[in-house]
């Protein structure tokens, strides 16, 4: 079974308008952390924002934060007031075995193209 | 402060050729990924290195595919001999680990064409 999936086909939004990308993970560790990840068409992967599993509040960073649904298993990304440069590709993330002197890989989905229109 | 560095940032060779790709973490992180980006296969982690140990090298394609840390500032990955298979992007990341938060900071990436 995939670790993350990220089915949305390519996902347009009008400037200045709020976009949810949808990420769901599967895991059994009790301990485990989300990211998102953007890569312009420059290539470069920017870190956006991380969730911990134990976090009792959603992550929020500026224009970004993270629809943290445990129980279901879901971590949409909500970027508000959406701007030109925010066209991208958007990557979901998680990082398992996120005990304190553990370090583990970063599992990625497959990622969502975002276009936003002027 | 800088972020990691990766050179060359492009390189192109001929199928056969040694390829040897350099990354430098950021100034204090503990642990170093190397990550191949493909159309095909999506994000992949090669290996990864804990205070310059390496930890866990199971996503390396084959006996081509070598990784070195010999400090906790440099680290090399080499492929000998390239195929027209390796053509990708190769991340270098390194994280602070988890007194520092568990982030990967991406370098900006080599991309690789073997001809």
């Amino acid at each position: 079974a995939q670790k993350i999936t990220q089915t949305q086909p390519g996902m347009f939004v009008q400037e200045k308008e709020a976009v949810t990308l949808d990420c769901t993970y599967d895991t059994s560790d009790p301990s485990y952390g989300l990211f998102w990840y953007k890569q312009p068409s420059s290539g470069e992967m920017i870190f956006l924002i991380y969730q911990g599993s134990y976090d009792q509040q959603n992550a929020t960073e500026g224009r970004y934060s993270l629809n943290f649904q445990k129980a279901r298993k879901s971590a949409n990304l909500v970027i508000s007031a959406s701007q030109l440069g925010d066209s991208a590709m958007y990557f979901c993330a998680m990082r398992e075995n996120l005990r304190l002197g553990a370090n583990s890989k970063l599992t990625f989905g497959k990622g969502i193209t975002l276009s936003v229109r002027p | 402060d800088a972020g990691v560095i990766q050179s060359p940032r492009h390189e192109v060779t001929e199928m056969g050729q040694e390829v040897t790709l350099r990354c430098k973490p950021i100034s204090g992180h503990n642990s170093l990924f190397w990550y191949r980006q493909t159309m095909m296969r999506g994000l992949e982690l090669l290996i990864y290195f804990n205070n310059n140990v390496p930890i866990d090298d199971s996503g390396m394609p084959e006996d081509r595919f070598s990784a070195k840390m010999p400090n906790a500032s440099f680290s090399t990955l080499k492929i000998q001999p390239s195929e027209p298979r390796d053509s990708a992007v190769y991340f270098c990341a390194s994280s602070m680990g988890l007194a520092g938060g568990p982030t990967q900071y991406f370098g900006p990436g080599t991309r690789l064409l073997v001809l």
